[in-house]
């Protein structure tokens, strides 16, 4: 099934320690997004890639940064976390940034869930 | 600036019963999308529906309808026949042109057997 993934589901790093974050798509989306959800809250965007054209949110740290090599992959670096930067982070696809239409959907990853030592 | 509200933070609904979810919004873009997500306690965010501003009647989408009320700026969710699997947190979100969604803070759905 086409569908949105992440790995891992899982990730624990200490303080500081630089971790990164992948998701790959088999949609062919050519949005792919990332969310930051912290507990009992609703998701922000942090970044998102329209193709290769990059957009940052205002407000994401600049310790957090994103690379999409091709279409299928986006991943998420964060160089130094910190206690506040546990969260689930969620990546998400569509297929053009109008959100207009049923047809430009967002389809969420399962998400993984990072932990701060 | 695009806003929306979710005034109910948790629900409980008997098994088999119909529930509703509210949810308003806040725009000045007369084109925009409004979207209903379920996230289980796993934390997947799932589509469940879709209503466009332009649209003229509801939609559905097998159990889930969504009651559109434009003039009351209003897009609630309607679950049928409710499941215990229908537990999770529901979130509105809306888009407009640049498909930034705007979540709502979410209601927690529980359902009793």
């Amino acid at each position: 099934d086409a569908m949105v993934i992440q790995n891992p589901r899982y990730q624990v790093t200490q303080f500081g320690k630089p971790v990164t974050l992948s998701c790959s798509q088999t949609l062919n989306h050519n949005v792919m997004y990332w969310y930051q959800q912290k507990s009992s809250q609703a998701p922000k965007l942090l970044f998102h890639y329209y193709d290769k054209d990059f957009n940052n949110e205002a407000d994401t740290p600049d310790n957090f940064q994103s690379r999409r090599p091709n279409t299928s992959f986006c991943f998420l670096d964060i160089r130094s976390p910190g206690l506040g930067d546990a969260a689930m982070y969620l990546c998400a696809t569509s297929t053009r940034l109008a959100g207009l239409a049923s047809t430009d959907t967002q389809y969420f990853g399962p998400g993984t869930r990072l932990t701060v030592l | 600036a695009q806003k929306i509200t979710q005034t109910q933070p948790g629900m409980f609904v008997q098994e088999k019963e119909a529930v509703t979810l509210d949810c308003t919004y806040d725009t000045s873009d007369p084109s925009y999308g409004l979207f209903w997500y379920k996230q289980p306690s796993s934390g997947e965010m799932i589509f469940l529906i879709y209503q466009g501003s332009y649209d003229q009647q509801n939609a559905t989408e097998g159990r889930y309808s969504l009651n559109f009320q434009k003039a009351r700026k209003s897009a609630n969710l309607v679950i049928s026949a409710s499941q215990l699997g229908d537990s999770a947190m529901y979130f509105c979100a809306m888009s407009t042109y640049g498909n930034k969604l705007v979540f709502g803070a979410g209601t927690i759905l529980r359902v009793k057997s």
